[in-house]
């Protein structure tokens, strides 16, 4: 079956813009998670939700970041006024109930 | 905070030696430790995931062990090639490590 997909695979941003981040987990996947992975570094955690709720949020950097996943499917991330320490790959993962992450293949963005 | 911790974080082997990565983590109430490769500028692909109710898991050349009690994992990976050279992680649900950088020299 389809495995995780995000979009846009890349993102050229200005500084100040607000960029939006897409992830559709693999279908029936009650848990999905953001991570940050900047390069050379392991993903660092973001935000996890299980089903609609936000049940962790403690890993985004500041209150410009925002995700949600108001139908418990696909989720968007959402970076406002972004900043130049916010280039990156974000990655998305979803999974079944505390069992095996399936990643998808990130979003690079670049912030100008 | 659970903390992940990777060891070594690189390292060069020739091609057909046994390695084995090290990942330890500090609070052993966990779900479970999931260990993926990172090609450069690529996703995660996962190879094992262990439960907190097991003790190893095998796929092909690769065998994870999972120690609660200590707070480590080790992945063993037999007879290395050359198209192993990847970046390994482990992760405990979400705290990741940094990572090994594994080279596998023909």
């Amino acid at each position: 079956g389809a495995g995780v997909s995000q979009s846009p695979r890349y993102k050229v941003a200005k500084r100040g813009q607000d960029v939006a981040l897409r992830c559709d987990p693999i279908s029936g996947h009650v848990s999905l998670f953001w991570y940050q992975q900047a390069l050379g570094q392991g993903p660092e955690f973001l935000t996890y939700f299980q089903n609609e709720a936000q049940l962790d949020k403690s890993g985004l950097p500041s209150d410009r970041f925002f995700a949600e996943r108001p139908e418990g499917s696909v989720s968007t991330l959402k970076i406002q006024r972004t900043q130049q320490e916010d280039s990156a790959v974000y990655l998305c993962a979803s999974s079944t109930y505390n069992n095996e992450q399936f990643f998808g293949p990130g979003t690079r963005l670049t912030v100008l | 905070k659970q903390e992940v911790t990777q060891i070594p974080a690189a390292l060069s082997v020739p091609e057909g030696e046994n390695l084995v990565l090290n990942c330890s983590f500090t609070d052993s109430a966990i779900y479970n430790l999931q260990w993926f490769r990172q090609d450069p500028g690529k996703g995660l692909t996962s190879l094992l995931l262990i439960q907190s109710s097991q003790r190893e898991q095998t796929s092909g050349r690769l065998n994870a062990s999972l120690d609660k009690s200590s707070g480590r994992s080790t992945l063993y990976i037999a007879a290395s090639q050359p198209g192993d050279s990847a970046t390994y992680l482990c992760a405990v649900r979400a705290p990741f490590g940094k990572g090994t950088m594994l080279l596998v020299s023909p």
